[in-house]
């Protein structure tokens, strides 16, 4: 199936633990996306890579770290990880970047519980 | 900056009402528009979208039309099916390719 695919779906692990978010989308697409999803459902971006190459790296905790080893590929690893991390951590993914017509994928979500 | 605002929810309906949810936004250039659709427990899945000023997307019955001088894309369905329960997402497109989105607005539609 070509889809974007998220591992793991779900994440339960204790404060100050670091974790690791890995996707990969088999899509052909070049650019790709993390997304946090609060608990009132709201989406914020979080980093973005076209080939590779980071191109949107918002207003994020340093402990927040992307990694695109390819172009297929994603992974967000979070180091001492903070109650306030939970959330649901989308990946999504599509083609260029710049104002055109081409809207994302986007994953299934990983929902993480830090407790 | 850029900015979408959604109508808050939940907006509760019985089968086959009519639907409307109302998005403006704030943008700087031409944006493309979309609308997004999240059922419980599941990703975001795109529903229909617009590049241009008096661009109409439609989808499953859904229908949003791009209009600049009143800086909307309201979504609308003639006839809701509880099968459209979902919460539904407004977004733009700016040149940078980020896709920013309004707050969501939960659909509930009863039988």
């Amino acid at each position: 199936d070509t889809a974007v695919s998220q591992t793991p779906k779900y994440l339960v692990t204790q404060m100050g633990n670091d974790k690791s978010i890995k996707c990969e989308q088999n899509l052909g697409h070049d650019t790709m996306y993390w997304y946090k999803q609060d608990s009132k459902k709201f989406l914020k971006i979080m980093f973005s890579y076209n080939n590779k190459e980071l191109i949107i790296n918002e207003t994020v905790p340093n402990r927040f770290s992307p990694k695109s080893p390819d172009k297929a590929h994603l992974n967000l690893h979070i180091n001492s990880l903070e109650l306030g991390d939970s959330a649901v951590y989308f990946c999504a993914s599509s083609l260029g970047t710049g104002v055109n017509s081409y809207g994302y994928t986007f994953g299934s979500g990983t929902r993480l519980t830090v407790v | 900056g850029n900015s979408v605002t959604q109508m808050e929810g939940p907006v509760t309906l019985s089968e086959e009402a009519f639907l409307t949810i109302n998005c403006t936004y704030t943008a700087t250039g031409y944006p493309s528009l979309f609308w997004y659709v999240q059922y419980p427990g599941e990703g975001l899945q795109l529903l229909l979208k617009a590049t241009k000023a008096d661009d109409k997307g439609s989808n499953k019955g859904f229908e949003a039309t791009y209009r600049k001088e009143t800086t909307s894309f309201h979504l609308e369905k003639g006839s809701v099916q509880v099968s459209d329960s979902a919460v539904y997402f407004c977004a733009l497109k700016d040149s940078w390719g980020k896709l920013q989105f309004g707050a969501g607005t939960q659909v509930v539609v009863t039988p």
